[in-house]
């Protein structure tokens, strides 16, 4: 069965700081990966994701994430986060057999100081 | 324009009462999903629906039930809940191939 595991469960960062969250997942074949992003009081907003090709992809708001296929890993990154940064962020996967079921992460929060 | 939208905002209701929650979506998608998301926890998936048809259900209480009306339409008809089904409810939507889904903002539902 398909796992994601984030391990950072609470990062505290004042702003400017750089940012990196880990997201590996447990799955043997091919798949599609996602980071979506839930500010405070608002709806998962679709961060970036990853279906095939170029292992770095750019996603809104300066975000980026990397997928390394032998680590099973999909890392978040922003080279300097801002106090609007301040957020629950979910890692997530499907199996592209099967691209109905989205399997989250445990989530990771985020705050942001000034 | 990549809005989901749902109706109502907030409920509050008994656990007698029965209720419906509502899911919208204009984007041509084919697939269509309810969540329930904790507190300070992942959304979990309840249901399914591609082309109309329920094609996952999560192991969800009979307490909980679905409806497709149209592609555009998904409904959740809530019937003598339990104050631990007290959650947000999130709808999704996502058009095959591309995979990604589009949430709604929720129903912050209380169960009293």
């Amino acid at each position: 069965a398909q796992s994601v595991s984030q391990h950072n469960h609470h990062v505290i960062l004042s702003e400017a700081a750089s940012l990196e969250l880990g997201c590996n997942y447990s799955y043997g074949g091919t798949v599609n990966l996602f980071w979506y992003v839930q500010y405070p009081g608002q709806h998962l907003q679709l961060l970036l994701k990853y279906f095939s090709g170029d292992p770095l992809v750019k996603g809104i708001k300066g975000f980026e994430a990397e997928f390394i296929k032998s680590k099973f890993s999909f890392n978040l990154r922003k080279p300097s986060v801002q106090w609007s940064d301040t957020a629950e962020y979910f890692c997530a996967v499907n199996a592209q057999y099967n691209t109905d079921k989205l399997i989250f992460g445990t989530g990771t929060r985020l705050q942001v100081f000034p | 324009d990549t809005e989901v939208t749902q109706t109502p905002k907030h409920l509050v209701m008994g656990m007698t009462n029965k209720k419906s929650l509502k899911c919208e979506q204009h984007m041509g998608h084919r697939a269509m999903y309810w969540y329930k998301q904790k507190a300070k926890k992942p959304p979990e998936l309840m249901f399914v629906y591609s082309y109309e048809k329920l094609s996952i259900n999560e192991s969800v209480p009979s307490r909980f039930s679905p409806e497709c009306p149209n592609s555009s339409l998904l409904n959740l008809h809530l019937h003598a809940l339990q104050p631990e089904d007290s959650a947000l409810y999130l709808c999704a939507s996502s058009h095959a191939p591309t995979y990604e889904q589009y949430f709604g903002p929720g129903t912050r539902l209380t169960v009293t």
